[in-house]
């Protein structure tokens, strides 16, 4: 009964390798996002997605490609991975744009070598 | 430019005594406040939201404080307990569009026998 679930947990990959996370949740939320923690353990939001409709894009490469098949899901693509993109990946999901409270991912740890 | 920061950024203390965890934040114009706890390998949680107009919040052992005036905010943790054990994070959240949420780096607690 996961609120927010994420796959995979932990991802090892090479530089230059594409690769994909997964998000769901089972709250029926509007609103899902991606943050990005940092070895500081500093959390950055990257994206948000309402209704299926991108409505936060920050500064991110654009070889981060978000998609969100239906308001469930809300998947992250990354092309051509690059050592700094080794961080930990959280997704979350509220209400909708104006609710107070967000709901966390367990995360996924990326590591590029 | 918006920013929260913690203090401090580490903190040790025995079981059963109680600490207080301090943040200070920039960010304008300001909707709410929250705090959330981060265990080792695990997505944010929720422990308080605090909006403008509030100056006081409990929650169990976790009692959280915010004086708009000075834009700073407390969370004090009475009877600490081993489970405590986690990174704190500061979060403040702007008016406007998109959910925008600004994060502080956190403060590492660390409770001993």
């Amino acid at each position: 009964d996961t609120a927010v679930s994420q796959t995979p947990k932990y991802l090892v990959t090479q530089m230059g390798n594409d690769k994909s996370i997964k998000c769901e949740q089972n709250l029926g939320h509007d609103t899902m996002y991606w943050y990005k923690q940092d070895s500081k353990k500093f959390l950055k939001i990257m994206f948000s997605y309402n209704n299926k409709e991108l409505i936060i894009n920050e500064t991110v490469p654009n070889r981060f490609s978000p998609k969100s098949p239906d308001k469930a899901h809300l998947n992250l693509h990354i092309n051509s991975l690059e050592l700094g993109d080794s961080a930990v990946y959280f997704c979350a999901s509220s209400q909708d744009q104006s609710s107070y409270e967000q709901y966390f991912g367990p995360g996924t740890r990326l590591t590029v070598t | 430019k918006n920013q929260v920061e913690q203090s401090p950024q580490s903190l040790i203390i025995l079981e059963g005594k109680n600490c207080t965890l301090q943040c200070n934040y920039t960010v304008s114009p300001f909707s709410n406040l929250r705090w959330y706890k981060q265990d080792t390998g695990r997505g944010p949680v929720s422990l308080t939201i605090m909006t403008f107009s509030e100056n006081t919040k409990s929650n169990g052992r976790y009692t959280a404080t915010l004086d708009a005036d000075t834009k700073q905010s407390s969370l004090h943790i009475t009877a600490s307990q081993l489970s405590d054990s986690a990174s704190y994070i500061c979060v403040v959240r702007s008016l406007g569009g998109g959910n925008k949420l600004t994060f502080g780096t956190g403060t590492q607690l660390k409770v001993e026998l």
